[in-house]
């Protein structure tokens, strides 16, 4: 069926580093996509979303990009910090906002010291 | 401002009986959605309330309901417990626009034995 994936299920960077999560979504009829962020025994935190009439989008220290060619989606950490550590899934919604969130299945990422 | 409150944390059950559980959304926020979180599967929606009406409902059987209340407060029900029905629920609320971030409660752990 069709759904949002993400590519590597657990993703190690240095600290201070940049890190890239990516995601490719398959229904073209997707129109907005956000990050989620989940720690250990906490529900998801918003990151950062882009609909898609934009490219680009930035936040503090976060960028997603958006390829609606490829039907890629990426999230962009720079100056990765230990507290960035955390799932990271990417989500995508159809249509006017009735229908759910469908997700990926999420990234680990871990900072090495 | 208040967030998105889920009770109770954490339940047990034993299989067949049902469980009510409770989700507060934060201020002015119309919209509540209900999602699964597992392992297995990762997050799955379960459905999505507006006004009291179910706008949308996931692919889940019946024995999952919900209800929205007029302070915009939901309940969900899972009647007839399964082992296969353990997971994290997780509650979202958003304004109710289709291009608006959905933040989530902290979830309620249920662990049918």
């Amino acid at each position: 069926g069709e759904s949002v994936g993400l590519h590597l299920p657990t993703l190690s960077v240095q600290e201070g580093d940049n890190s890239i999560i990516n995601c490719a979504y398959s229904n073209s009829a997707s129109d907005y996509f956000i990050w989620y962020k989940q720690e250990s025994g906490k529900g998801p935190q918003f990151i950062i979303d882009i609909r898609s009439n934009m490219d680009k989008r930035q936040g503090q220290r976060v960028t997603v990009l958006l390829n609606k060619t490829v039907k890629h989606l990426s999230l962009q950490i720079a100056a990765t910090q230990p507290g960035d550590s955390a799932v990271y899934f990417c989500a995508e919604r159809r249509g006017g906002g009735a229908d759910g969130l469908t997700f990926g299945k999420g990234t680990h990422l871990i900072i090495q010291p | 401002k208040a967030g998105v409150t889920q009770t109770p944390r954490y339940l047990i059950k034993t299989r067949g009986q049902q469980v009510t559980l409770s989700c507060s959304p934060i201020s002015g926020h119309r919209s509540v959605s209900w999602y699964q979180q597992t392992p297995g599967q990762g997050l799955q929606f379960l459905f999505e309330y507006f006004s009291e009406t179910q706008r949308n409902k996931g692919n889940f059987p019946g024995r999952f309901s919900g209800r929205q209340f007029s302070n915009s407060r939901s309940e969900m029900n899972v009647s007839t417990l399964e082992l296969g029905d353990s997971a994290l629920y997780l509650c979202a609320s958003t304004r109710g626009g289709g291009y608006t971030e959905a933040f989530f409660g902290q979830g309620t752990r249920l662990t049918v034995v």
